[in-house]
């Protein structure tokens, strides 16, 4: 498969665990978004990177998540001190400059 | 930031009718207008998108007209079938173009 691909594709936590999320982008495409979706809403931007450079993040990004994207190719998101509300499915994107963007399948996080 | 609204947020239609879904986005500057469907547990997938300098776009059954002046665009798929269930997201690139903003979604479902 030489799509998007996110790992894991599950993860359930408790309350107050680190998780850290993986997303493989297509090979070469130098744009990187993340986003969260939740049941019956559109995604949500989170955070959006060319190459390794972190351009631009929303303010849905409290100061327990972080993003990374150490080379320009594969980039990860952790959450630190995980919240219930935090439980939703988190997407990755890319693009290579202004063409179409692909979605990776997602990592649904449940946090109990 | 970019505001898009979505309607109808869901729509049923006999196999073989036509569907349209609108989208009305805020920011002028935004150039690029995607439209993903997305089917129950799976990522979302582009089916078409439009530019800013293009006023409709065509892919056998799906169509997209942009009109800059009022700030909306649509999606238009004829004959449908009952694969064509699923939900839609349309999208705006905003002013730098470094996310995409998602309308609410559009479930449609074709009722064979």
């Amino acid at each position: 498969d030489t799509g998007v691909s996110q790992d894991p594709r599950h993860k359930i936590t408790k309350r107050g665990q680190n998780v850290t999320f993986r997303c493989d982008p297509i090979s070469e495409h130098n744009r990187l978004y993340w986003y969260r979706q939740t049941l019956g809403q559109g995604p949500e931007f989170l955070t959006y990177f060319q190459n390794e450079a972190q351009l631009e993040k929303s303010r849905l990004l409290s100061d327990r998540f972080s993003a990374e994207r150490p080379k320009g190719s594969f980039s990860t998101l952790e959450i630190q001190r995980t919240e219930q509300g935090d439980s939703a499915m988190y997407l990755c994107a890319s693009r290579a400059g202004l063409t179409e963007a692909f979605f990776g399948q997602g990592t649904r996080l449940t946090v109990v | 930031g970019e505001n898009v609204e979505q309607h109808p947020s869901t729509l049923s239609v006999q196999e073989g009718d036509s569907a349209v879904i609108k989208c009305t986005y805020s920011d002028s500057a935004s150039n690029y207008f995607p439209w993903y469907k997305q089917e129950l547990g799976k990522r979302p997938q582009l089916i078409i998108d439009i530019r800013s300098n293009v006023g409709e776009k065509k892919d056998q059954r799906i169509a997209v007209t942009l009109n800059k002046t009022a700030k909306h665009f649509s999606l238009h798929i004829t004959e449908t079938q009952p694969e064509d269930s699923a939900v839609y997201f349309c999208a705006a690139d905003g002013r730098t173009g470094n996310q995409f903003y998602f309308g609410t979604g559009t479930s449609l479902t074709v009722i064979p």
